[in-house]
């Protein structure tokens, strides 16, 4: 069974950037999307983006000047990076998988990791 | 971009039925996803496109949809089913998906 982990800094200053890893275990990285998703504290559910395993992207919107997913096959990981944090940014960060012929539907989802921007 | 807009709580005594709805435009396009957290962990699909119901999911749980609203119905509540439920469906102007604001189901 896939299990996803995210890694990284759970706290980042203002304007820095925040990043963070997925780690996949137990099953392929290749022929998958791979997304991220956050949640602010009490508040709903966001899409940030996803990357298929070749490496195509898609980005929301809202966010899309400051975003950047990528993608390493050999280590069965994806990054997220997001730039010029502000305290809005403040969230629990989900990594999450999901199939080709059901992009929207996340079968998988890592634990999540809280991400506090503070000074 | 589409937005979906769920009722905010709803309550259902032990056993009953409970319909839990999403409306939004693009559910005129686009079926649903529906997915259940609990507090602290992280959400887990319970239910997805026109009739598909992941593995290891009780049968209780059933999704339909008609026109603009789409409804997450769990048959036969049980106390273990208290949680906040989101709907995502693909957002009409976007290759993106967007959630609703959720639903905080409570058993009674």
């Amino acid at each position: 069974q896939v299990q996803l982990q995210e890694s990284g800094p759970g706290l980042v200053k203002p304007s820095e950037t925040l990043s963070l890893t997925c780690t996949v275990s137990g099953g392929s990285i290749s022929n998958y999307y791979w997304n991220w998703i956050r949640q602010p504290p009490g508040k709903g559910l966001e899409c940030i983006g996803y990357i298929y395993y070749s490496g195509s992207t898609k980005y929301n919107p809202s966010l899309k000047s400051r975003v950047t997913i990528s993608v390493d096959t050999s280590k069965n990981q994806f990054s997220l990076k997001l730039s010029s944090v502000t305290a809005a940014d403040t969230a629990v960060y989900y990594c999450a998988r999901s199939s080709r012929t059901a992009m929207g539907s996340y079968d998988a989802w890592g634990q999540g990791t809280l991400v506090t921007v503070s000074s | 971009s589409s937005e979906l807009t769920q009722d905010p709580a709803v309550s259902v005594a032990l056993g009953q039925t409970v319909r839990i709805t999403c409306q939004g435009d693009n559910l005129r396009s686009y079926y649903a996803s529906w997915y259940q957290q609990k507090p602290g962990q992280a959400p887990v699909l319970v239910f997805f496109d026109k009739n598909n119901r992941p593995s290891g999911i009780p049968d209780r749980f059933s999704g339909s949809s008609s026109r603009d609203t789409a409804s997450l119905t769990i048959a036969g509540a049980q106390a273990e089913d208290e949680a906040d439920y989101y709907c995502s469906s693909r957002d009409s102007s976007d290759n993106l998906w967007v959630f609703g604001g959720g639903t905080k189901l409570t058993v009674l």
